[in-house]
C-alpha cells in the first residue's frame, strides 16, 4: 500500500524560502506515475503547485513557476517542494500526492502539512 | 490558464439526490476526459471519488457517479447520507501537463 507523508517546518519567514519533503513508501517514485505538490489556504479550496514525473521532468502552475522547484531524492524515495521569496499568501496546508498518468488524478494523498509565513 | 467553475455551495435532505457541476474551457474539458472528483471533509486530506470522468475506485459507494457534456463535468450524489457532507472539488487536466482546481463546492446535508 502506497503512502506519502509530508515533513518541514511548519514556520517560515517572510521573503525566506519554503522547503517541504514527501516520504513515499510502498513504490519507487521512479517507477511510474507522477509526484505532485498541492497547497490549499485557510479556509480556501485546492491550488495545483506543480508536478515531477517519474523521468525527472516537472511542470509546474504557472501563476507559481517563477518560484517554485520539485526535485527528487531517489535514494531516499522522496521528492521535495521549494518555494523561495515567500509572503504570508504561501501560508497553506501543503499535500503531497501520487498523480495516476493514465488519467491524471491524484491518489493517494498525504495527510498534509500545515505552513505559516510570518515574522 | 483557465480555470474551472464549480457552484459555491449545494444541499439536499437525506435521501435526495443532488448535482455539482464543474465547467470549464472548452479547449480543456471537452478534449480531454480526465475529470477527476475529490471529497473532503473538515481537516482531512482530499479522497478521491472518481476519475477519468466516470470511473469509481474500489471502495468508493455506488451512489456516487460522474458524467460530463461538451465543456461542463457533473458528480451526482444519490441517496444522500449525512455522512456525505463535505467540501467536493473536480480537476482536469489540460495541454502542457497542466492540472487544474475547481474552486470547490460545499455540500450541506439538511
Amino acid at each position: 500500500q502506497v503512502q506519502l507523508q509530508e515533513s518541514g517546518p511548519g514556520l517560515v519567514r517572510p521573503s525566506e524560502t519554503l522547503s517541504l519533503t514527501c516520504a513515499v513508501s510502498g513504490y519507487s517514485i521512479t517507477n511510474g506515475f507522477h509526484w505532485d505538490w498541492i497547497r490549499q489556504s485557510p479556509g480556501k479550496g485546492l491550488e495545483w503547485i506543480g508536478s515531477l514525473w517519474h523521468s525527472g521532468t516537472t511542470s509546474y502552475n504557472p501563476s507559481l513557476k517563477s518560484r517554485v522547484t520539485i526535485s527528487m531524492d531517489t535514494s531516499e524515495n522522496q521528492f521535495s517542494l521549494k518555494v523561495i521569496s515567500v509572503t504570508a499568501a504561501d501560508t497553506a496546508v501543503y499535500f503531497c500526492a501520487r498523480g495516476v498518468i493514465a488519467a491524471h488524478y491524484f491518489d493517494p494523498w498525504g495527510q498534509g502539512t500545515l505552513v505559516t509565513v510570518s515574522s | 490558464q483557465s480555470a474551472l467553475t464549480q457552484p459555491a455551495s449545494v444541499s439536499g435532505s437525506p435521501g435526495q439526490s443532488i448535482t455539482i457541476s464543474c465547467t470549464g474551457a472548452a479547449s480543456d474539458l471537452n478534449v480531454y476526459n480526465y475529470v477527476s472528483w475529490y471529497q473532503q471533509h473538515p481537516d482531512k486530506a482530499p479522497k478521491l471519488i472518481i476519475f477519468a470522468v466516470t470511473k469509481r475506485p474500489s471502495g468508493v459507494s455506488t451512489r456516487f457517479s460522474g458524467s460530463k457534456s461538451a465543456n461542463t463535468a457533473s458528480l451526482t450524489i444519490s441517496g444522500l447520507q449525512a455522512e456525505d457532507e463535505a467540501d467536493y472539488y473536480c480537476s482536469s487536466y489540460t495541454r502542457g501537463n497542466i492540472l487544474l482546481f475547481g474552486g470547490g463546492t460545499k455540500l450541506t446535508v439538511l
